[in-house]
């Protein structure tokens, strides 16, 4: 069965260095999606993609985060200068329209701990 | 602003017995809901989307409830064994734009399952 992919599993950084999460969205899907999960916390919407647009974003996603699909098979969510409480737990998602149900299928997450 | 609420934050049954989880929100303006299960450090697993049209979905010992007007959603899950155990979140997505929208995510159920 077809599933989203995200790498690495864990990453490590150092405060404000930049990291790139990197997500493989299910192969005929068009909508893309990066949340994010605090430990012991909600998990949050951050952003939605579609057609090589954002197409929303949470007050969360400010100048320091981006998503790019550099070809037709990755999706990034690019941290340019990470803080201490961007450590969390990032999931990537992708939206299947089989109407009339629209259904998020998430990847398995990325930790990231910034020391 | 959709909120959505999870209660109880926590639940320890012992084995065979059914568990009831319980998910609120405030606007009944949503397109569709979805349970899901969580283990420790994992990823999120869908396990049953309700659309607003359905009052219910069945899948082998899950069965999850919809109550758009009055906002809640029950997910049942039969004859609870050890590997039950996880934290199970619902999630909703609004009925406007329903493609390029985010879910919206309750904190959780950690449940329990004592052999």
């Amino acid at each position: 069965e077809p599933e989203v992919t995200q790498t690495p599993s864990h990453q490590v950084t150092q405060m404000g260095q930049e990291v790139i999460l990197r997500c493989v969205p299910i192969s005929n899907h068009l909508y893309f999606y990066w949340y994010r999960q605090i430990l012991g916390q909600k998990v949050e919407f951050l952003v939605s993609f579609y057609n090589n647009e954002i197409s929303e974003k949470s007050e969360i996603f400010d100048d320091q985060f981006s998503v790019e699909r550099p070809d037709g098979s990755n999706f990034t969510l690019k941290i340019r200068s990470t803080k201490l409480e961007d450590s969390a737990m990032y999931f990537c998602a992708s939206l299947v329209v089989v109407l009339p149900a629209y259904e998020q299928y998430f990847g398995p997450g990325t930790r990231l701990t910034v020391t | 602003k959709q909120e959505v609420t999870q209660i109880p934050a926590a639940l320890s049954v012992p084995e065979g017995e059914n568990l009831v989880l319980n998910c609120s929100f405030t606007d009944s303006a949503i397109y569709n809901l979805q349970w899901f299960r969580q283990d420790p450090g994992k990823g999120l697993t869908s396990l049953l989307l309700i659309q607003s049209s359905q009052r219910e979905q069945t899948s082998g010992r899950l069965n999850a409830s919809l109550d758009k007007s009055s906002g809640r959603s029950t997910l049942y899950i039969a004859a609870s064994q050890p590997g039950d155990s996880a934290t199970y979140l619902c999630a909703v997505i609004p009925a406007s734009g329903a493609a390029g929208n985010k879910l919206t995510f309750g904190g959780g159920t950690r449940v329990l399952v004592k052999p």
